[in-house]
Formats: structure tokens, C-alpha cells, sequence
């Protein structure tokens, strides 16, 4: 496996149910984000790791927690989602620098949620 | 606030015709500004980075260039297969420290037919 991959690639789940997203990144990459890209709307930054630390969260409900057990993988679990968080979920890693860094992307999770 | 905004939303070209995208940002500080393409149901792939204003770089078919307000992705003789949606975004300079945020704009849609 190489760059940053994710599974699975699909998920139908009902309001009710918990699922949990997972990414893993083989780029020695030492930051990880998750994101929501829902149509028309721009990239939302949800969870950032930095260092295996949550150093960002931004508003995100709590019926989503993110885990990072370490740099390579990082997991977002889901719990009594709403249909409006049917989205895709795009995970991404870089090598967090004092200077600009590049982030890299896997391929998602399309979420729905009945 | 950070703000990016693309223009045209979609663009339709013929194979061979080549144009412009637009991305104008509003940022207190930049740090960089980057280029992605992103194929249907598929994550974000990494095209440039830019840092300063006055700054070129080449892919191919596309060029990105960078002044103070905004980016331009040129695309020279495109092919059917450069049809994608180009997404620019901006990443701040941080009196915190933070160098990982990044702000996206909507996307360009581009169509090139054969």
C-alpha cells in the first residue's frame, strides 16, 4: 500500500447504528486530518493530530469522535449520525514543518446515512 | 477570516482550447497556496504549491502562477482526460504556531470534450 488509504469505501448505516471510518497513511507523515466534503460546499477541516495530539477540533458534533492511536492510523467513530451528515469523508496526512507543509489525500469514505 | 473564492464554478472547453481558472484568497498572512485535483467520488490529488507572489510552476499541461491576491491555473492544449474539478486553497500564517490549516474554495468544474 502506498500514500494514504482508506476503508471502506462505501457505508450506508442508519441514525441508529455505529460505524467507525479508518485511515492509514504509509507517506512517515506525523499529522492527520479528517474532513467532510458535502456537494457545493467547500473541504471542513473536522479533527486534526499533530504528533498523535488532537490539536484542532472545530465545532464538530459530538456524534463524531475521532482516535489516533498512533501516526499511521487514525479512526473516526460514528454514533447516531443525521441524514445531513451524509457526506464524503476524506482523510488526509503531512509532515508538519515550521514552514508550509503539503497534504496528502486518501480516496474517502461516502457516507449515507438513512 | 480566511477566505478563497474560484471562479468560473464550471468550465466547459473544447480539446485543444486553452483558459484560465481563477482563485482569489484574502488571507492576514500567506504561508501557501495550493492546487488539487479531485476526480468524481475520489479524494484531493496534490498539482503545486506556491509561496510567493511572482512564483510559477509546471505540470504538463497546467501552470500555476501566484501574485498577492490571487492564483491562476493555466491550462495549455487540454485533453479529455484533464476533465476534473481543480480545488485552491490557502494556508495561513499562525502568530500560534498552527501551520496545518487550510482553507479551501468550492472547486472549478472543468469539462474538456473531445
Amino acid at each position: 500500500e502506498t500514500g494514504v488509504t482508506q476503508t471502506p469505501r462505501h457505508l450506508v448505516m442508519g441514525m441508529t447504528n455505529k460505524k467507525s471510518l479508518k485511515c492509514e497513511q504509509h507517506l512517515g507523515h506525523n499529522a492527520m486530518y479528517w474532513y467532510k466534503q458535502s456537494a457545493k460546499k467547500p473541504l471542513e477541516l473536522m479533527f486534526v493530530y499533530s504528533l498523535e495530539e488532537r490539536v484542532e477540533n472545530n465545532s464538530v458534533p459530538s456524534r463524531f469522535s475521532p482516535e489516533c492511536p498512533n501516526s499511521s492510523h487514525l479512526f473516526l467513530h460514528l454514533h447516531t449520525l443525521q441524514p445531513e451528515d451524509s457526506a464524503l469523508y476524506l482523510c488526509a496526512s503531512s509532515q508538519v514543518r515550521t514552514y508550509s507543509d503539503t497534504q496528502y489525500f486518501g480516496p474517502g469514505t461516502r457516507l449515507t446515512v438513512l | 477570516e480566511d477566505q478563497v473564492t474560484q471562479s468560473p464554478e464550471a468550465l466547459r472547453l473544447q480539446e485543444g482550447e486553452s483558459s484560465s481558472l481563477n482563485c482569489s484568497y484574502t488571507v492576514s498572512g500567506l504561508r501557501g497556496l495550493f492546487w488539487y485535483r479531485q476526480d468524481p467520488g475520489k479524494g484531493p490529488e496534490f498539482l503545486f504549491t506556491l509561496y510567493s507572489a511572482g512564483e510559477e510552476k509546471e505540470k504538463e499541461r497546467l501552470k500555476a502562477t501566484l501574485t498577492k491576491k490571487e492564483s491562476f491555473l493555466h491550462i495549455t492544449a487540454p485533453k479529455p482526460e484533464d476533465s476534473a474539478t481543480y480545488l485552491c486553497a490557502v494556508q495561513a500564517a499562525d502568530s500560534g504556531g498552527s501551520n496545518y490549516k487550510l482553507t479551501f474554495g468550492k472547486g472549478t468544474l472543468l469539462t474538456v470534450n473531445p
